[in-house]
């Protein structure tokens, strides 16, 4: 049971290039999110969706894309990279419901902009 | 908007002790609290969940207590051990779909 799988996990990137974490999860959970943490700051939500077809914004979500074309995936693009967005970024899943709100992580992706 | 505080921010203990890390939140409209443990480059694993109608969780050593009134959940760890060391993590999930962190509490059990 493979879980929550991102790649890469680790990236250096340059300050205006574009590039995609991927995000997949085998668990059939509708619900699926990206966070990323900084030190000092916690995890922070970027972008969230609720199933194929539908992403809504979360806490910082300038700078980043999404989209949900099928259950399993949910990539984050960067269109131009900036050294804010150095940073670790999870993925995160779980089950829609919210009586049943326990959320699985992936391993993280860390990414250098410089 | 919705605020996760833990203290404290670091906590180091000798193997043995019971300790316990406090969070706080500051809206009590919340669906869920869960308690989040963080080893050093990974990612996170949960620990706890406890409903908004519940008032605690156990699981083994651990034993999570929510008070939604005062906006308060503790994470107490008895006999704890040197494979306890790692970041813990307190989120609440908000009406909205969306869960807010604190920043955790890096704790260190020393042998």
């Amino acid at each position: 049971n493979a879980g929550v799988t991102q790649t890469p996990k680790f990236q250096v990137l340059k300050t205006g290039q574009s590039m995609t974490l991927q995000c997949a999860q085998d668990m059939n959970h509708e619900y699926m999110s990206w966070y990323r943490q900084d030190p000092g700051m916690g995890l922070r939500l970027i972008h969230y969706s609720v199933g194929a077809g539908i992403t809504d914004q979360g806490e910082v979500p300038n700078g980043y894309n999404v989209s949900r074309s099928t259950t399993e995936d949910f990539p984050l693009r960067l269109l131009s990279a900036a050294p804010s967005q150095t940073s670790v970024y999870f993925c995160a899943s779980r089950l829609q419901g919210m009586n049943t709100g326990e959320l699985f992580f992936g391993e993280g992706s860390r990414l250098t902009v410089l | 908007k919705q605020e996760v505080t833990q203290i404290p921010a670091a906590l180091s203990v000798p193997e043995g002790e019971n300790l316990v890390l406090n969070c706080s939140f500051t809206d009590s409209a919340i669906y869920n609290l869960q308690w989040f443990r963080q080893d050093p480059g990974k990612g996170l694993t949960s620990l706890l969940l406890i409903q908004s109608s519940q008032r605690e969780q156990t699981s083994g050593r651990l034993n999570a207590s929510l008070d939604k009134s005062s906006g308060r959940s503790t994470l107490y760890i008895a006999a704890s051990q040197p494979g306890d060391s790692a970041t813990y993590l307190c989120a609440v999930m908000e009406y909205g779909n969306k869960l807010v962190f604190g920043a955790g509490t890096i704790l260190r059990v020393k042998s």
